[in-house]
């Protein structure tokens, strides 16, 4: 079945630096992929919409200076957070639309702690 | 908009009794409708997904899902909960190439 990987799975930084999050089809091309946050016990959150060759589209109250995304090719997504401080510890989960089938696969998500 | 409601936070069976919860959703067009589930600092897996035909949705794991359109429902049941089902249960909607968007969750305990 269409896998999608996230790395790495779980990061500590300290708070001012900039972590950057791979989210991966292994097996299939993927033109759209999302970026969600989830915070503890809470539901997921759409950050923005990515699609590959262009600029991603924020949700309203996302910060696209602060979460940079880029999807350079069919199979990558990045989402780097710059200038991390504490309240960007989050649960950051990846999806993708397979080109095909058009169905959405999730990655493993990413335990980000700023320390 | 769409969205999605969850009005159950918290649900405690026992185990080998019988599970709904419930999942009420808003979408200005034919809804794409979907269970996952997820285990603490776990991603999410699919249980079940409706997009047309048969209202009633057989998924993994032993559960189901109907699809209600009078009453903009589609509540995933089990007839009888395994203590691993104990985890968070999200229902989400959406198109079928597009982003989703998730319930506020439901976590399920399972008592001995």
């Amino acid at each position: 079945g269409a896998v999608v990987s996230q790395h790495p799975s779980r990061v500590i930084c300290k708070s001012g630096t900039s972590v950057k999050i791979e989210c991966r089809s292994l097996d299939f091309q993927a033109t759209t992929m999302f970026w969600y946050r989830q915070f503890p016990k809470q539901s997921l959150m759409l950050m923005a919409t990515s699609n590959e060759g262009s600029k991603a589209t924020y949700e309203q109250g996302v910060e696209k200076d602060k979460f940079l995304i880029n999807h350079a090719s069919l199979t990558l997504s990045t989402l780097t957070v710059t200038s991390a401080h504490p309240e960007d510890s989050s649960f950051y989960i990846c999806s993708a639309i397979h080109e095909s089938s058009y169905e959405q696969y999730f990655g493993p998500g990413t335990r980000l702690t700023v320390t | 908009a769409q969205s999605v409601t969850q009005p159950d936070i918290h649900i405690t069976v026992s185990e080998g009794a019988s599970l709904e919860l419930r999942c009420n959703y808003s979408y200005g067009a034919t809804p794409y409708l979907f269970w996952y589930v997820q285990s603490p600092g776990q991603g999410l897996q699919l249980l079940l997904k409706y997009f047309s035909g048969d209202t009633l949705v057989q998924g993994i794991k032993g559960f189901e899902a109907e699809f209600k359109r009078s009453q903009s429902s589609f509540n995933l049941r089990k007839p009888s909960v395994h203590w691993s089902d104990a985890a968070e249960y999200f229902c989400a909607v959406g198109a079928r190439n597009n982003d989703m968007r998730f319930g506020a969750g439901t976590r399920l305990t399972v008592k001995p």
